[in-house]
């Protein structure tokens, strides 16, 4: 069975510039997270949608947003990048609602560098 | 953002050794995972626990969910060079909060 998948791997931004990263998660998981993961940290949580509705919001500025699609697919917005924003970011499955889907099952992740 | 207290931070072993890893919150979790990171991938989750008390193995692997609910610990036998990797602990609290709150990960070296 296919994993969460992430495009693209690997993305090279300059300062200011906007990016959008994607997200297909497992067949039958219905809610997605995105986490930022900067080197030497944990990630760090930045959203979750289930059935494209928004259920959390970490602590991050407006200049990230995200959305999720009828497929449960998902993309991460960042407007305005700022050299901060250079991080591995995740994205994590989950199946729904309450109880196992804490269980979060994560891609490969997207290079992110701002120059 | 909140993170998890991880310890050790880093850990050189030899092969065959076990291995014992914790993680403490000053706020109680009703959900512990453990994961683990190799460079460059997104992490593996290894272990879920769901109940103060629990025990739950996986392999050579065997993580406890602390009875005040503040804490839990991983520990791996009889390690192996694939164990090589970042572990992280996870927890998460409940209720309309779904997100996972990350300790900063401990650094496992195996020396053949």
């Amino acid at each position: 069975d296919a994993g969460v998948t992430q495009s693209p791997t690997h993305l090279i931004k300059t300062r200011g510039q906007h990016v959008t990263l994607r997200c297909s998660p497992i067949s039958g998981h219905k809610s997605v997270s995105w986490y930022q993961q900067v080197l030497g940290q944990g990630p760090q949580f930045i959203f979750q949608y289930y059935e494209k509705e928004e259920r959390g919001r970490g602590n991050f500025p407006d200049r990230f947003s995200a959305r999720q699609f009828p497929n449960y697919s998902s993309e991460l917005n960042v407007n305005a990048l700022l050299l901060g924003d250079s991080a591995l970011y995740l994205c994590a499955s989950s199946l729904a609602g309450t109880g196992i889907s804490y269980e979060q099952y994560f891609g490969p992740g997207t290079r992110l560098t701002v120059t | 953002g909140q993170q998890l207290n991880q310890s050790p931070q880093s850990m050189f072993i030899q092969e065959g050794e076990d291995v014992s890893m914790n993680c403490t919150s000053s706020s109680i979790f009703n959900t512990w995972l453990w994961y683990k990171q190799d460079p460059g991938e997104g992490p593996v989750l290894l272990i879920a626990l769901y109940k103060a008390g629990e025990l739950t193995s996986n392999g050579r692997l065997t993580a406890q969910f602390g009875i005040t609910r503040k804490d839990s610990f991983l520990n791996i036998s009889a390690s192996i060079p694939s164990d090589v990797g970042i572990y992280f602990c996870a927890g998460h609290s409940g209720g309309s909060n779904y997100k996972l709150t990350f300790g900063k990960g401990t650094l496992l070296t195996v020396n053949p």
